[in-house]
This record gives C-alpha cells, structure tokens and sequence, in this order.
C-alpha cells in the first residue's frame, strides 16, 4: 500500500526566504506525482505534476524535483512571499486512470 | 483548462437526513470521478471511484449503502449521504478525468463542506 510522507508538517518563515518542501513515497512504482495549494476551507490548485521519466518540473518560483528509485520529491519555492502561505499536497499516481494517494500536507506560513 | 463544479459549496443538515452533492466537469467529459474525504488537518482520502453507467468501486473502509454515488452521464456524478451522523462531518471533494484520452491529470472541485447537528 502506497504510504505518502510529508516533512515538515509546519513551516513558518520570514517573506523572502527560499524554502524547501519534501515529499516521500514508499511504493516507486508511480505514473506521475503532483504538487498542489490548498488554502483554508478550498479545494485543490495543481502547482506542478511530474511524469515517472522526468526529473523536475518549473514553473515562475516554483521547482519541483522527482527521484523515483529513492521514492522521494521535493517542492522549491523562491523568494517567498506572504500570498504563498497555504498548505502544499503531494500526491502520487500509481497510474492513469486511478486515484491519488496524498499526502497529509505542510502548513506553510510566510510572514511579512 | 478543465473546470469542475460541486454544489453545494456548504451544507448544514441536522442528524439523520440526507444530502446530495453533485459533481459536474463544466467543458469536458469524463468517464472517471472520484470522491474524496478530508478530515480536519487530515489529509484527502478517497472514497470511491465513479464510472459513467456502472457501479462505483469503493475504498475498504467506505460504507456504500451509507454514501450512494451515481455516475449517470458525462458530466454528473452524485453522492448522498444518507442518514448523516455528526460524524460525517467532513470537507468532500471530487475530481474528474477526462473521457478518451491517457488521463495526465485530474481536475480538483472545489469542495463541499458538511456539517451534520
């Protein structure tokens, strides 16, 4: 059973910095892992997905990073800044056409 | 891109009743939906799997007799929650995939929140 491990489950960190989420899985065999925002009490906003045969994904001052073999991603978020706080999901797809397994989530707080 | 709606956004009912949300995919087709549940600081947990015209596979663990999903058309999958108890309290959330093609991704509703008195 695919077990999705999220560290820290909290992050709190002054607006600017760079910071760095991180996202393990124990099952290798995915299709696909994706990123995702969700603020309080709404639904899900895909950041960025990545393909099994792909190593990273960009997008603005988001990169998210995928090693298959090691089971584990991480999400780099640049210059943060306070519209960024929310809680970042992983989620891996064991392949097309089934459900995700998430992740439980880091609450990231960025102050000004 | 694809948008998916849920309605309604928030629901109150008092213990025992029953409440339907519904799921649409707004500009596509989609022959798989999803049902989600995520509990107060939890994480989503999917409860069953919804397919156009037949029977929804559930997640061991999810009553079926107690959360009736149907899938009808294309665009339209149900779930009713049937004699809700406080417990069922919860922030439910489908997704939809779409029709015909290696589904890359899944389009995210944007959630109903229930709160069962």
């Amino acid at each position: 059973k695919q077990e999705v491990t999220q560290i820290p489950a909290a992050l709190s960190v002054p607006e600017g910095e760079n910071l760095v989420l991180n996202c393990s899985f124990t099952d290798s065999a995915i299709y696909n892992l994706q990123w995702f925002r969700q603020d309080p009490g709404k639904g899900l906003t895909s950041l960025l997905l990545i393909q099994s045969s792909q190593r990273e994904q960009t997008s603005g001052r988001l990169n998210a990073s995928l090693d298959k073999s090691s089971g584990r991603s991480t999400l780099y978020i640049a210059a943060s800044q306070p519209g960024d706080s929310a809680t970042y999901l992983c989620a891996v797809n064991r392949n097309s056409g089934y459900a995700l397994n998430f992740g439980k989530g880091t609450s990231l707080l960025v102050t000004p | 891109g694809a948008v998916v709606s849920q309605h309604p956004s928030r629901v109150i009912c008092k213990s025992g009743t029953s409440v339907k949300i519904e799921c649409r995919s707004l500009d596509f087709q989609a022959t798989t939906m999803f049902w989600y549940r995520q509990f107060p600081k939890k994480s989503l947990m999917l409860m069953a799997t919804s397919n156009e015209g037949s029977k929804a596979t559930y997640e061991q663990g999810v009553e079926k007799d107690k959360f009736l999903i149907n899938h009808a058309s294309l665009t339209l999958s149900t779930l009713t929650v049937t004699s809700a108890h406080p417990e069922d309290s919860s922030f439910y959330i489908c997704s939809a995939g779409l029709a015909g093609v290696v589904r890359e991704t899944q389009y995210f509703g944007p959630g109903t929140r229930l709160l069962v008195l």
